[in-house]
């Protein structure tokens, strides 16, 4: 069965440091998204993104995020100079139809460590 | 936004045993997913359900769409099932074109089955 990827499992990095988070979605996928969730904490929703574009984010994706799909395959998150508060597990999910009448599959997540 | 409510907050079970899982929401949904997250964080698809009831194995669910309510069952527990079970729900998209597939979570309930 089609799944969605993620890499890494697991990346510690220092405060005020860029990280790229990687994606893998269902190749015949068409909507995207991020999520996360911190510790103990129920999942929040990051991004959702379309045609090379973003639809919706929510007011904790920042100017300090972006995404992209540099390459037909690939779907990243960037956070460009980390926050202790950005120690979280990221989840990316994909679904093949938009509005919300589609099953969203998530990926194993990105947990997140920073120090 | 669309609030999501789940009870109980946790749930102690002996091996064998039947539980019910409840998540109201606030307003109408498109989209409404149970998960199972595992000890390793994963989240795992238990079932798409917007309306109607559906079983697969020893779980079912049912959601009830007019009355904002969806309630998960699981039939003689095992310990493999314990985890935190979330429900999800999504909106549908408005004329101007938000809410594109955006799930909304609920607290999560915290299963333990004991052997």
């Amino acid at each position: 069965e089609p799944e969605v990827t993620q890499t890494p499992s697991h990346q510690v990095t220092q405060m005020g440091q860029e990280v790229i988070l990687r994606c893998v979605p269902i190749s015949n996928h068409l909507y995207f998204y991020w999520y996360r969730q911190i510790l103990g904490q129920k999942v929040e929703f990051l991004v959702s993104f379309y045609n090379n574009e973003i639809s919706e984010k929510s007011e904790i994706f920042d100017d300090q995020f972006s995404v992209e799909r540099p390459d037909g395959s690939n779907f990243t998150l960037k956070i460009r100079s980390t926050k202790l508060e950005d120690s979280a597990m990221y989840f990316c999910a994909s679904s093949e139809a938009p509005t919300s009448t589609d099953t969203q599959y998530f990926g194993p997540g990105t947990r997140l460590t920073v120090l | 936004g669309i609030q999501v409510e789940q009870s109980p907050p946790d749930l102690i079970l002996q091996e064998g045993a039947n539980s019910t899982l409840r998540c109201n929401f606030s307003d109408s949904v498109n989209n409404l997913q149970w998960f199972h997250q595992n000890p390793w964080g994963q989240l795992i698809n238990l079932f798409y359900i917007p309306s109607g009831t559906k079983q697969n194995g020893r779980l079912s669910a049912t959601t009830v769409a007019t009355e904002r309510y969806s309630l998960l069952y699981i039939s003689s527990s095992q310990t493999t099932d314990s985890g935190v079970y979330f429900c999800a729900v999504g909106k549908p998209a408005n004329a101007g074109g938000t809410s594109y597939g955006k799930l909304t979570f609920g607290q999560g309930t915290i299963l333990t089955v004991h052997p």
